[in-house]
């Protein structure tokens, strides 16, 4: 399959071990937040979300840390499996109303078997 | 349950044509989002139609134009094609368009325009 992005930032992890992805977000308004991962040739498929109430949410092997002091966004992946490799993105909804989605850059995780 | 299907899947094109990309939301969802996708980089919100009208806009010009149908499938219309319009374009649905509800995104459709 294609590639999703070929200058993005990546995190090289061993099978096994924890993997932290980090974002920083924009918009100090923005309320609600997601997480997708992106394998090669694929859409976005949805991890996991949290809302501005929230500064943790767990999921199965993975958490979201929300700081909203620092507009900082976090993916924890517990145990990272080598079908864990792709890219994943932060979004942020941006709209005052509506249901737009503003996306980070991105980062490749990469799973050293 | 049928997720988010797209057609076709690969496109190409040359400059100043026209193009239509269609889009069938999730099994339940009546909102559909589009999105542009340039390599490298992540997803950028074009619009996103509800009960058929364009309710949300991104930064995107005219020349791209859309539709949703009553049974809530969408097109996205791109005109007078150029070079910087190849890109990988997502389609979404949810539920609603008022509330934060989670989209969720089709394969894509991939437009090289030569």
């Amino acid at each position: 399959g294609e590639s999703v992005g070929l200058h993005l930032p990546t995190l090289s992890v061993q099978e096994g071990d924890n993997s932290i992805i980090n974002c920083a977000y924009s918009n100090s308004a923005s309320d609600y937040f997601i997480w997708y991962k992106q394998e090669s040739g694929k859409g976005p498929q949805f991890i996991i979300d949290i809302r501005s109430n929230m500064d943790k949410r767990q999921g199965q092997r993975v958490t979201v840390l929300l700081n909203k002091t620092v507009k900082h966004l976090s993916l924890q992946i517990a145990a990272t499996q080598p079908g864990d490799s792709a890219v994943y993105f932060c979004a942020e909804n941006t709209g005052n109303a509506g249901n737009m989605l503003t996306f980070g850059g991105g980062t490749r995780l990469m799973v050293k078997p | 349950d049928a997720g988010v299907t797209q057609s076709p899947t690969h496109l190409i094109k040359t400059r100043g044509q026209q193009v239509t990309l269609r889009c069938s939301p999730k099994s339940g969802h009546d909102t559909v989002s589009w999105y542009q996708q340039a390599l490298g980089q992540g997803p950028q919100f074009i619009f996103q139609y509800y009960e058929e009208e364009e309710r949300q806009r991104g930064n995107f010009p005219d020349r791209f134009s859309g539709h949703q149908f009553p049974n809530y499938s969408s097109e996205l219309n791109v005109n007078a094609l150029l070079l910087g319009d190849s890109a990988l374009y997502l389609c979404a649905s949810s539920l609603g368009w008022a509330n934060q509800e989670t989209q969720y995104f089709g394969p894509g459709t991939r437009l090289l325009v030569l």
